[in-house]
């Protein structure tokens, strides 16, 4: 069984721009949570998406966004870049909320 | 241990001794609790897991103790190998908030052979 899968595997991109980070789950799963990894902050929880509906949102500001397609594939995105948001991006699979997170090997975008 | 925000703990142990990580959750309301192992490069990589309603779990050179009275999280490695090298992170389940997992900053272990 496919594990999940995230592209791009690297990213960078300059101030301003936005960017698109993309999530294929565990065949089966339908939640889908994003997380943000960082040396200082640790995993930071972005937003889960269970059956296309957006169930929880953790505390980053609008410019932070996702959606779910109904094959249960997530899309991130992140518009207006600023140089705090270089981490690692990482998207977790599982069969519903309550169950372990299987995750992929993220993203790691770099702004300049 | 393991708090959100603070430097990562260190933990270096010999090849063939037991290794045990601590971890202190936040939320006596969680109950649901995941050990996940972090190699360079890769994305969290489960463990074990166990509920509120278990004080101990083992599975393959892995023990997780739970003591709610107190909040505490714990994963015993025995015989450790280079290859348990790796940043582990607990990961508490609040159901009260809809079901989302909240993660410590992790604990750095290095195995010397």
């Amino acid at each position: 069984k496919a594990g999940v899968t995230q592209t791009p595997r690297y990213l960078i991109k300059t101030r301003g721009q936005q960017v698109t980070l993309s999530c294929s789950p565990i065949s089966g799963h339908r939640s889908v949570s994003w997380y943000q990894q960082t040396p200082g902050q640790g995993l930071q929880f972005l937003f889960e998406y269970f059956s296309e509906t957006q169930r929880n949102k953790g505390n980053f500001p609008g410019r932070f966004s996702g959606r779910q397609f109904s094959n249960s594939r997530s899309e991130m995105n992140v518009s207006t870049l600023e140089l705090g948001d270089s981490a690692l991006y990482l998207c977790a699979s599982s069969t519903s909320p309550d169950q372990p997170q299987h995750f992929g090997d993220g993203t790691r975008l770099s702004i300049l | 241990g393991e708090s959100v925000g603070l430097h990562l703990p260190t933990l270096s142990v010999q090849e063939g001794d037991n290794s045990i990580i601590n971890c202190a959750y936040s939320n006596s309301a969680s109950d649901y609790f995941i050990w996940y192992k972090q190699e360079s490069g890769k994305g969290p990589q489960f463990i074990i897991d166990i509920r509120s309603n278990m004080d101990k779990r083992q599975g393959q050179r892995v023990t997780v103790l739970l003591n709610k009275t107190v909040k505490h999280l714990s994963l015993q490695i025995a015989a450790t190998q280079p290859g348990d090298s790796a940043v582990y992170f607990c990961a508490e389940l609040f159901s009260n908030t809809g079901n989302q997992f909240y993660f410590g900053t992790g604990t750095s272990l290095t195995v010397i052979p």
